[in-house]
């Protein structure tokens, strides 16, 4: 399986404080994203890494990849109430077909 | 405009029943999924179409059939409901295959009594 898994699975923090969230697969990949959920909602992305990168950034979020650990980590700076919510790593491999494989999700309180 | 939308949002309905959840996107995008999300949040594939063409069909029961009168329009249709079919069930759509970014719905809750 290519399933990737998020750790931790739960992560609480004050607002202001950084957030790192890690995502590590098992095979090889073309893509990795990150999504977030609030509860109850759907998932919305928010960062698409390419297997020939290793850091993105946007806004406040700032994404690594690692290839040759088969690992991702989402860094959220200065975080704030409102970010507050589920992230999903997806892996997209070209063999796997359209199967974006989400792990379980890291859930992140940040308080305020 | 919702980018994509499925209905109906919530579904309650007892065991042996059939149900379908209705999904439309108007992003243009020619493919099309559906993912189940249980209880502890874990988001599985369950289908997925690319212009009317189903791609990928995971370990899914045939109860379960997917349905695309258009590359707008994704259904899901579920026979003889089972009490582990609770979930949510997620709409998602990108512009083609392998092309990144998923645009999900808000996600059809079904509880099956």
């Amino acid at each position: 399986s290519q399933q990737g898994e998020e750790d931790p699975q739960a992560l609480s923090i004050q607002e202001g404080e950084n957030a790192t969230m890690n995502c590590s697969y098992k095979t090889s990949i073309n893509n990795l994203q990150w999504y977030r959920q609030n509860s109850g909602r759907g998932l919305v992305h928010l960062i698409l890494i390419r297997s020939n990168e290793r850091e993105k950034h946007s806004g406040r979020l700032r994404v690594t990849l690692d290839t040759s650990k088969k690992s991702s980590s989402l860094l959220i700076t200065a975080s704030r109430a409102a970010d507050t919510a589920s992230y999903f790593c997806a892996t997209g491999s070209i063999n796997y077909g359209q199967n974006f494989v989400f792990g379980p999700g890291t859930r992140l309180s940040v308080l305020p | 405009d919702t980018a994509v939308s499925q209905t109906p949002k919530y579904l309650v309905t007892q065991m042996g029943n059939d149900k379908s959840i209705k999904c439309e996107q108007n992003l243009g995008h020619d493919t099309m999924y559906w993912y189940k999300q249980d209880s502890k949040k874990f988001l599985k594939i369950m289908f997925s179409y690319n212009n009317k063409e189903l791609i990928i069909n995971e370990t899914v029961p045939n109860r379960f059939s997917p349905k695309s009168p258009d590359k707008a329009h994704l259904n899901l249709h579920i026979n003889s409901l089972e009490l582990g079919d609770s979930a949510v069930y997620f709409c998602a759509s990108s512009l083609g295959a392998n092309t990144g970014e998923l645009f999900f719905g808000e996600g059809s809750r079904l509880t099956v009594l």
